[in-house]
């Protein structure tokens, strides 16, 4: 069994540009949340993906989007890039909506 | 809104000390909450996951409580060794299923 996986793992990226990051859930669930730590911080959540749809979603602005294809792995996109997004995005999969996360290595995000 | 604080931020104590991790949140409202481990520039590994309607959890050395009444969460750990130095975090699950962190406790167990 397979845990989830993330990538890029760090990545680079300029004032303006886009990104998009890539979550692989843990075999056999169909739930995904994103997440943005900023160093020292507790991770803040994005929005999370039951099924294809988002079904919850944080106090980011709509830059912040995402997608969940029927195989139940993710995307994260960030337009227009701006130096705060500057973070460590964290992946996370369950069994449910509520259940037991487990979560990925992180994609480490510098905006420059 | 629901808040979550853990206190204290960091904690350096000998080996082979027991310890207690206090976590507390402001809406007795929760669904769950679980527990995590974090290693630096790492992701989070999940510890010990308490369900609204349970006390207790344990695992190994690990015991986690939950007073939902009060907003409490304690986490113990028995006999701590040099391994168990990382950073952890408790989060609780509402009942819309947003998943709140605390800020984290930064541990150091020393020889």
């Amino acid at each position: 069994e397979t845990g989830v996986t993330q990538s890029p793992t760090h990545l680079i990226k300029t004032r303006g540009q886009q990104v998009t990051l890539r979550c692989s859930s843990q075999s056999g669930h169909n739930t995904v949340s994103w997440y943005q730590q900023a160093l020292g911080q507790g991770p803040q959540f994005i929005f999370q993906y039951y099924r294809e749809e988002e079904n919850g979603r944080g106090n980011f602005p709509p830059r912040f989007s995402g997608l969940q294809f029927p195989n139940y792995s993710s995307e994260l996109n960030v337009n227009a890039l701006e130096l705060d997004d500057s973070a460590l995005y964290l992946c996370a999969s369950s069994l449910d909506q509520a259940g037991e996360l487990f979560f990925g290595e992180g994609s480490r995000l510098t905006v420059l | 809104k629901q808040e979550v604080t853990q206190i204290p931020a960091a904690l350096s104590v000998p080996e082979g000390e027991n310890l207690v991790l206090n976590c507390s949140f402001t809406d007795s409202a929760i669904y769950n909450l679980q527990w995590f481990r974090q290693d630096p520039g790492k992701g989070l590994t999940s510890l010990l996951l308490i369900q609204s309607s349970q006390r207790e959890q344990t695992s190994g050395r690990l015991n986690a409580s939950l007073d939902k009444s009060s907003g409490r969460s304690t986490l113990y750990i028995a006999a701590s060794q040099p391994g168990d130095s990382a950073t952890y975090l408790c989060a609780v699950r509402d009942n819309t299923d947003k998943l709140i962190f605390g800020t984290g406790t930064r541990l150091q167990v020393f020889p």
